[in-house]
C-alpha cells in the first residue's frame, strides 16, 4: 500500500528557533493536512492544503506557522519561533477527495522544544 | 459543541472477547463519513473500518465492525476475539461534505484499549 513519508522522525530544537518538518504525501492524493497530538491527548486539526493553498486552519495555526508545497511532491510545515507548547507529535495526511476516502497518516515527527 | 465524543477513557477486556467502544458524533450535514482509526503506542495512526452516512449495511472488516445507529447519531467499533495486538488507543473520526475542499477529520478523544491474557 503506498505511505505517506515524514521526515525527521525526531526533531529536537531551542525555544525561538524555526522548523521544517517535511512530508511526502501519496502521489495521487489532492488534499494534505496537518495535524499535531500532544502527548496522550486528542489528535488535532491544524491546517488542510487543497489546490496549492490552505482551504482551513485552525486557531492554533497562527502566525507563527505556514504551509508549502513547493514542488508538487513535498509538503512542508514550518514553525518560525518555536515554543515549549509547541512540543507534540506532527502528523501530515493526504486524501484522495470525497467524504468517504480516508486519510493516510505518515508515522509522525515527534518535536521537541527545550 | 464536540462534533465527536467518545466516552471511555480506558476500557480493559479479557483475550479473545468482543468489546465495544463507544463514539457519538454531532453533525447536521446529511453526507458524512465515520472512522476509526488504531494508535499503538509505537505512535503511528492506523485505519481500520469506515462508515459512511448512507449506507444500510453496518460495515465489517475482519473482526471490526461498526455498529452504526444513526437515528442516535453512534457509531461504536466493535471487536471480536481480541488479542493481545489490541491494545492500543482507539480514536473515532468524522468527515462531513459540507468540508467541501476540507474534507478534514475531526477526531474525538480516544479511548485506550488494554487486552488482559
Amino acid at each position: 500500500e503506498p505511505e505517506v513519508t515524514q521526515t525527521p522522525s525526531h526533531q529536537v530544537t531551542q525555544m525561538g528557533q524555526e522548523v521544517i518538518l517535511r512530508c511526502v504525501p501519496i502521489s495521487n492524493h489532492l488534499y494534505f493536512y496537518w495535524y499535531r497530538q500532544i502527548l496522550g491527548q486528542k489528535v488535532e486539526f491544524l491546517v488542510s492544503f487543497y489546490n496549492n493553498e490552505i482551504s482551513e486552519k485552525s486557531e492554533i495555526f497562527d502566525d507563527q506557522f505556514s504551509v508549502e508545497r513547493p514542488d508538487g511532491s513535498n509538503f512542508t510545515l514550518k514553525i518560525r519561533s518555536t515554543k515549549l507548547e509547541d512540543s507534540a507529535m506532527y502528523f501530515c495526511a493526504s486524501s484522495r477527495g470525497g467524504v468517504g476516502e480516508k486519510l493516510f497518516f505518515g508515522s509522525g515527527t515527534q518535536l521537541s522544544v527545550l | 459543541a464536540q462534533k465527536i465524543t467518545q466516552t471511555q477513557p480506558g476500557m480493559f477486556v479479557q483475550e479473545k472477547e468482543a468489546v465495544t467502544l463507544d463514539c457519538t458524533y454531532d453533525t447536521s450535514d446529511p453526507s458524512y463519513g465515520l472512522f476509526w482509526y488504531k494508535q499503538p503506542s509505537s505512535g503511528e495512526m492506523i485505519f481500520l473500518i469506515y462508515q459512511g452516512s448512507y449506507d444500510q449495511q453496518n460495515a465489517t472488516e475482519g473482526r471490526y465492525s461498526l455498529n452504526f445507529q444513526k437515528a442516535r447519531k453512534s457509531a461504536n467499533l466493535v471487536i471480536s476475539a481480541s488479542q493481545l495486538g489490541d491494545s492500543a488507543m482507539y480514536f473515532c473520526a468524522m468527515r462531513e461534505a459540507s468540508g467541501g475542499s476540507n474534507y478534514k477529520l475531526t477526531f474525538g478523544k480516544g479511548t485506550l484499549l488494554t487486552v488482559n491474557p
